[in-house]
């Protein structure tokens, strides 16, 4: 089992830009969460998907936050145009349904200068 | 609404001793369950313990166990035998209906040799 696969690790950019993060969730789980993390918020979850399908995006911060699951085995979390207020780590997790455990990628350490 | 609150910022003990993180949470859901996650430097979010509501015993994985207190809405974890590799953020989390997960804000160990 890889576990949940995020890319890029460490994304570096310029305030402006579009940058966007990847994730492949583990094989069969029907779930997907994307969270940030920052010292000052701690934990906050973006946007959930069940079978592919948006769910609750109540904590996208703005319309500059996107994300997408076009497939069971892919999902991107994009922000454009890309703020120094955005710099954060980004995890996505995957889990099953019916399973009450959430399994998390190695994260995306994201800073716009 | 369901919250999550861990109110120790930051712990220290010494390896070999015992120390206990605590968390409580405020929900009316009678069904749920309760993680605590281990976030180390490596910044990986790492499941130590999880315990069902409905179960009254508590959960026990090696050096960690818990103590729930369902009626006080507490969940507490205990670290038996403290190891240097065990210094990390420490995030306990709720989660019901197989929905979202909510976590408090974390509560960082530092184990001394």
């Amino acid at each position: 089992d890889a576990g949940v696969i995020q890319s890029p690790r460490h994304e570096v950019t310029e305030m402006g830009q579009e940058v966007t993060l990847r994730c492949k969730p583990i094989s069969g789980h029907n779930s997907l969460f994307w969270y940030r993390q920052t010292m000052m918020r701690g934990l906050e979850l973006l946007i959930y998907f069940n079978n592919n399908v948006p769910i609750d995006d109540s904590g996208m911060p703005e319309d500059r936050f996107s994300a997408k699951m076009p497939n069971a085995s892919f999902s991107t979390l994009k922000i454009q145009p890309s703020e120094p207020r955005d710099s954060a780590v980004y995890f996505c997790a995957s889990s099953l349904e019916g399973n009450e455990k959430l399994f998390f990628g190695s994260g995306t350490q994201l800073s716009v200068l | 609404a369901q919250t999550v609150t861990q109110s120790q910022p930051e712990m220290s003990v010494q390896e070999a001793e015992t120390v206990t993180l605590s968390c409580t949470y405020d929900t009316s859901e009678s069904n749920y369950y309760l993680f605590w996650y281990k976030q180390p430097p490596s910044r990986q979010m790492i499941l130590v313990i999880r315990q069902e509501a409905y179960k009254q015993q508590n959960a026990t994985e090696n050096r960690f166990s818990v103590n729930f207190q369902k009626a006080a809405k507490s969940f507490s974890l205990k670290i038996s035998d403290s190891q240097l590799g065990d210094t990390a953020m420490y995030f306990c989390a709720f989660r019901y209906n197989f929905n979202k997960f909510y976590f408090g804000s974390g509560t960082k160990l530092n184990v001394k040799p």
